[in-house]
């Protein structure tokens, strides 16, 4: 079967740097999606990654490794409104996203 | 420009009861979604579409109906509501394929089947 795994809950401090995992398994690979969800609101788009390397924009970076089903989320200079889940979706050979439950991220003082 | 729309934000439905969710989008776009999102999973795809008129079966579609007559709206059926159902439901659209556009998801509307 198709899987994503990110860890369920991460605590990180305001100013600090924090690393969002996601490790995937599908029938294919097409690319790979993060998007921010803030509680009861809609995922919005981050970033997107199809090849391998890191992808930066301001103060998030998206890194890939296809070659590990493996990509993580690196979120700098943290701010309280970064206090989010952040959900993984890997496209799969079909062409359909396959999302994992998101990380939900606490960002402390 | 509102992007994409749903309608009703929030419904309570008691057992058996039927009502249907719309999604409007006003970006041309011809690819349309609805997936619910349960807590602790990931959002599932119920049903799509890739242009007015059809419609395809997603991962979760039993218990739903849906319907494009118009490219610009996404409708989605409940013919009889079941506990099951409680969630909330995004609706997304999509200008091309997954490779080259990202989605854009509604506002959300939290149903509650009693």
């Amino acid at each position: 079967g198709q899987n994503i795994d990110q860890p369920t809950e991460m605590t990180a401090t305001e100013g600090a740097i924090v690393q969002i995992n996601c490790t995937y398994q599908t029938s294919g690979f097409n690319g790979l999606f993060w998007y921010q969800q803030h509680a009861g609101e809609a995922p919005t788009f981050l970033s997107y990654n199809v090849l391998d390397g890191l992808e930066e924009k301001g103060r998030f970076s998206s890194f890939l490794s296809r070659s590990k089903g493996y990509s993580y989320l690196l979120l700098k200079e943290l701010q309280m409104k970064d206090s989010a889940s952040y959900l993984c979706a890997v496209v799969d050979s079909n062409y359909q996203l396959i999302w994992g439950a998101g990380t939900k991220l606490i960002i402390k003082p | 420009n509102a992007g994409v729309t749903q309608t009703p934000k929030f419904r309570v439905l008691k057992t058996g009861q039927s009502m249907t969710l719309l999604c409007a989008q006003d970006m041309n776009h011809e690819y349309m979604y609805w997936y619910r999102q349960d807590p602790g999973m990931g959002l599932r795809l119920i049903h799509y579409s890739v242009g007015e008129g059809t419609t395809a079966k997603g991962e979760v579609p039993d218990g739903y109906n849906v319907s494009r007559l118009k490219k610009q709206n996404f409708l989605l059926g409940l013919e009889s509501a079941a506990p099951s159902q409680t969630s909330v439901y995004f609706c997304a659209s999509l200008a091309g394929n997954l490779a080259t556009d990202t989605q854009y998801f509604g506002p959300g509307t939290r149903l509650t089947v009693l």
